[in-house]
């Protein structure tokens, strides 16, 4: 199957820095891919859609200025966290889709200390 | 837009007994269904998943799902667990028209011996 790779898997980062999450189809062009959050024990929420060569499509409470994706091409899309404070601690899920199947990166874990 | 609702927060099965975790969908047309598995701290992987055709599909790891649009409904089975299968489950839901997948809150399976 498809491949996706996400880095890094783990960060830690210091309260009001920025973090940056990479998220590559490694063997297929992905024009959309997708990026989730999970809290502990908790499900996967839908952040936002990433869109090739345009801005990204935000879900409805998903603070645009403070999660920035840029998707500049059909195999990358970036997360970035900024100013990050510790309640942005989470796991970050990035996908991308083919022929209508979504394919999982392995997720990065962000603790803000 | 479409939205998944998993009825069952936790389920807990004897090993060797059969399983069926339940899932009910909202979405105005026919839509692709999945179920994933994910093991504590790690990403997610896909069990099966429902585009068209046969309503009963056949997953990896021996588990089911079947398709019954009458009920909105794509419940998971499996006929026999092992210890291994202890995880959480998410069934999710996908637009056809976006690739946009929602996933349920998910269903912790706890494994007895």
């Amino acid at each position: 199957g498809a491949v996706v790779s996400q880095h890094p898997s783990w960060v830690i980062c210091k309260s009001g820095t920025s973090v940056k999450i990479e998220c590559r189809s490694l063997d297929f062009q992905a024009t959309t891919m997708f990026w989730y959050r999970q809290f502990p024990k908790q499900s996967l929420m839908l952040m936002a859609t990433s869109n090739e060569g345009s801005k990204a499509t935000y879900e409805q409470g998903v603070e645009k200025d403070k999660f920035l994706i840029n998707h500049a091409s059909l195999t990358l899309s970036t997360l970035t966290v900024t100013s990050a404070h510790p309640e942005d601690s989470s796991f970050y899920i990035c996908s991308a889709s083919r022929w209508t199947e979504a394919f999982f990166g392995q997720g990065t874990r962000l603790t803000v200390v | 837009a479409q939205s998944v609702t998993q009825p069952d927060i936790h389920i807990t099965v004897s090993e060797g007994a059969s399983l069926e975790l339940r899932c009910n969908y909202s979405y105005g047309a026919t839509p692709y269904l999945f179920w994933y598995v994910q093991s504590p701290g790690q990403g997610l992987q896909l069990l099966l998943k429902y585009f068209s055709g046969d309503t009963l599909v056949q997953g990896i790891k021996g588990f089911e799902a079947e398709f019954k649009r009458s009920q909105s409904s794509f419940n998971l089975r499996k006929p026999s667990v092992h210890w291994s299968d202890a995880a959480e489950y998410f069934c999710a839901v996908g637009a056809r028209r976006d690739d946009k997948i929602i996933f349920g809150k998910g269903t912790r399976l706890h494994i007895l011996p």
